[in-house]
């Protein structure tokens, strides 16, 4: 799979959008952009993915470079629930099973002050 | 709801002495997943299931042993617990794909100790 890099850590104030920036250089033509987030004392969970196009879902937004390059997850208006690592992922689509394995990067971990 | 269950949320258990970790899922998901995930690190994978093809990583310690006996449940079995095994393990599931990669439902994770 190709690497994703993120940074370390982001803070945010509560009720701010935050972006959360996503670097896959290597990034293939059949690579999906997928994002988890894990919340303190939880297993992951789905947040958001898409191709090339940008994506818009109930939790969050992902904007997707023209390149593919890279990638934004943006959450509009920060909660204190909202406090967590972040992970963006690659997965190819080749071979359609649809099961890849998840490969996680060392995520980003939010913080989100009141 | 449908979820993943895990238990013991919390095993603690002595060096060298067997385990056993279960996952069960009302989901009726085809595939099956074990993380381990050490403090401060991200998830790793052991290995998963697709039915009852069993697919091991390449990484993954002899240590290490899976059963699934069937769709619902789904076991981690390390044989001799070393201190370096203390981890989250986290158990996940996927339904076969439709031509769009699917989404992997997590549990909330065993926390293991070694003594």
């Amino acid at each position: 799979d190709a690497k994703t890099t993120q940074p370390n850590s982001m803070e945010s104030n509560e009720e701010e959008p935050v972006h959360l920036p996503c670097n896959h250089s290597t990034i293939s033509g059949t690579d999906y952009i997928h994002w988890y987030r894990q919340l303190p004392s939880q297993g992951p969970e789905y947040v958001i993915h898409g191709l090339t196009s940008n994506v818009n879902n109930r939790m969050a937004s992902l904007a997707i470079a023209e390149d593919r390059k890279s990638s934004t997850l943006i959450l509009h208006r920060a909660t204190l629930r909202d406090a967590a690592v972040y992970y963006c992922i690659l997965r190819d689509v080749e071979g359609g099973s649809g099961n890849t394995p998840l490969v996680f990067g060392k995520g980003t971990r939010l913080s989100v002050i009141a | 709801d449908a979820m993943v269950i895990q238990n013991p949320r919390y095993q603690v258990t002595q060096f060298g002495k067997p385990v056993t970790l279960s996952c069960s899922q009302t989901l009726n998901h085809n595939v099956m997943y074990w993380y381990q995930q050490k403090s401060s690190q991200a998830p790793k994978l052991l290995f998963h299931y697709y039915d009852k093809d069993f697919n091991n990583e390449a990484d993954t310690p002899d240590n290490f042993q899976s059963r699934r006996p069937n769709t619902s449940f789904c076991f981690l079995d390390i044989r001799s617990p070393g201190l370096g095994d203390a981890a989250m393990y986290l158990c996940a599931t996927s339904r076969p794909g439709t031509g769009v990669l699917n989404e992997q439902f997590f549990g909330p994770g065993t926390r293991l100790t070694v003594l």
